[in-house]
């Protein structure tokens, strides 16, 4: 089985920031790869599909890359309804442990 | 507009089963599979698998194989997550969330909550 991993697993950042995570699989998904967002109580919501699609209606500020083993979702700067935590997730499969974004 | 709606919350004791229901409206339901998420209180999203909602084929992940089986009502545009024998550890809210052709979950339902406790 594939496993997905994520780094870091928490971050506390300022409005405005520019954050990265980072997201890796054990062995080659190709683009294969999906970022969702989940607030307290709330669905996940998907952002990125197939490592670098935007989702329509997800703000330009949330961009995807990568292929193979290792992908980025970054935020170029940080609003305050980002604050949430971050899963990736090869499609139709595992999610990783996930990131949560804090405020500093 | 595209809404996935599920049951509500249970509370069930341990040993009972639990049957959680994802009413999908505004897409034509057996165009796209649904597949079914796990998330434990303070824990991340464990995905459980997925049934094609064309065939009825349900495909189970690693640890949800036997007690959890997921099954459809195309009628109603309708599908179950069951769980039997349940225990402790299946407090969770249970996400249905619809996929497209190539795996990535475009909407979600707004989860149930199953509590089992004596």
């Amino acid at each position: 089985d594939i496993q997905m991993t994520q780094s870091p697993s928490s971050l506390s950042a300022s409005v405005g920031d520019r954050v990265t995570i980072t997201c890796r699989a054990s062995q080659s998904i190709s683009s294969s790869l999906n970022w969702y967002q989940q607030k307290p109580g709330k669905a996940p919501k998907l952002l990125i599909y197939a490592a670098s699609s935007l989702q329509s209606g997800v703000p330009s500020r949330f961009s995807g890359s990568g292929s193979g083993t290792d992908f980025t979702l970054t935020i170029s700067s940080l609003q305050p309804e980002d604050f949430a935590t971050y899963y990736c997730q090869q499609s139709y499969n595992t999610f990783g442990p996930g990131t949560k974004v804090d405020i500093k | 507009q595209v809404q996935l709606v599920q049951s509500g919350s249970e509370l069930k004791k341990p040993g009972a089963s639990v049957k959680v229901s994802c009413k999908a409206s505004g897409y034509s339901f057996t165009s796209y599979g649904m597949n079914w998420v796990r998330q434990a209180p303070g824990q991340g999203l464990e995905w459980m698998g997925w049934i094609n909602t064309n065939t009825g084929n349900p495909m189970y992940a690693q640890g949800f194989t036997g007690r959890f089986v997921f099954s459809l009502d195309t009628s109603v545009s309708t599908a179950y997550l069951q769980i039997s024998s349940l225990k402790a550890e299946d407090t969770a809210v249970y996400y249905c969330a619809r996929a497209s052709s190539t795996g990535w979950y475009d909407y979600w339902g707004q989860g149930a909550l199953v509590t089992v406790s004596s």
